[in-house]
């Protein structure tokens, strides 16, 4: 099955630096790879995602690559906020055989934190 | 948020005893899917629901059981709970089927404590 690292396990940034969060995958067939942001006690929140078909894509700050040959994705964030302090989880994931959906792969999380 | 949603929020159990969660997808969503996620780990898949069909299962035991109703609506079962069944169990909606790939949106979760 689908093995996902992820890299660092914790991060800190001063406000405004940039932060880089970087993960690989097993599966050559996973085509989707969504990022989530999840504050304590709250719920996972997809903040960006990328399909296999495209290397790179951005809204705003955030920004994810993709290296399909390599076999890893990066997320990207530029100045760096307070409120960006969360962690962050890459998933990585393929359509099901049977056409009903995807289960995502996980990485183990990347705590982040921005100081002032 | 997501419209997702999950009741209860918060349980607490003591071994041996069962569960039920429960978990209200999105508007227009058919596919329900279940995560465990143990304190400081990322959500491990336990199982999906398309169309109240089982479609992929996780390295669970047969004790983690669920099923899917007609609305698209799902419930989470654990029988014969055991201490490290502690985590918050969230459940994510996806869309129709026919695309590439779907998006799942993720429910606030129920935090589970078993004593």
């Amino acid at each position: 099955g689908e093995n996902v690292e992820q890299h660092p396990s914790t991060l800190s940034v001063q406000e405004g630096d940039s932060a880089v969060i970087k993960c690989t995958y097993s599966d050559s067939a996973s085509n989707y790879f969504p990022w989530y942001k999840q504050e304590l006690g709250k719920r996972p929140q997809l903040i960006i995602d990328i399909r296999s078909n495209v290397g790179e894509k951005k809204d705003q700050r955030i920004a994810v690559t993709l290296n399909k040959t390599a076999k890893h994705f990066s997320l990207h964030i530029t100045e760096t906020q307070p409120e960006d302090s969360a962690v962050y989880f890459c998933a990585a994931t393929r359509r099901g055989l049977t056409g009903g959906g995807n289960k995502l792969t996980f990485g183990t999380g990347t705590q982040l934190k921005v100081e002032l | 948020e997501t419209g997702v949603t999950q009741s209860p929020t918060h349980l607490i159990k003591t071994r041996g005893q069962q569960v039920t969660l429960r978990c209200s997808s999105q508007s227009g969503h058919n596919t329900v899917s279940w995560y465990q996620q143990a304190l400081g780990q990322g959500p491990q898949f336990i199982f999906q629901y398309y169309r109240e069909e089982e479609n992929g299962r996780g390295n669970f035991p047969p004790r983690f059981s669920g099923l899917q109703f007609p609305n698209y609506s799902s419930e989470l079962n654990v029988n014969a709970l055991e201490l490290d069944d502690s985590a918050l169990y969230l459940c994510a909606s996806s869309g129709p089927s026919g695309r590439a790939v779907e998006t799942q949106y993720f429910g606030p979760g129920t935090r589970l404590l078993v004593l």
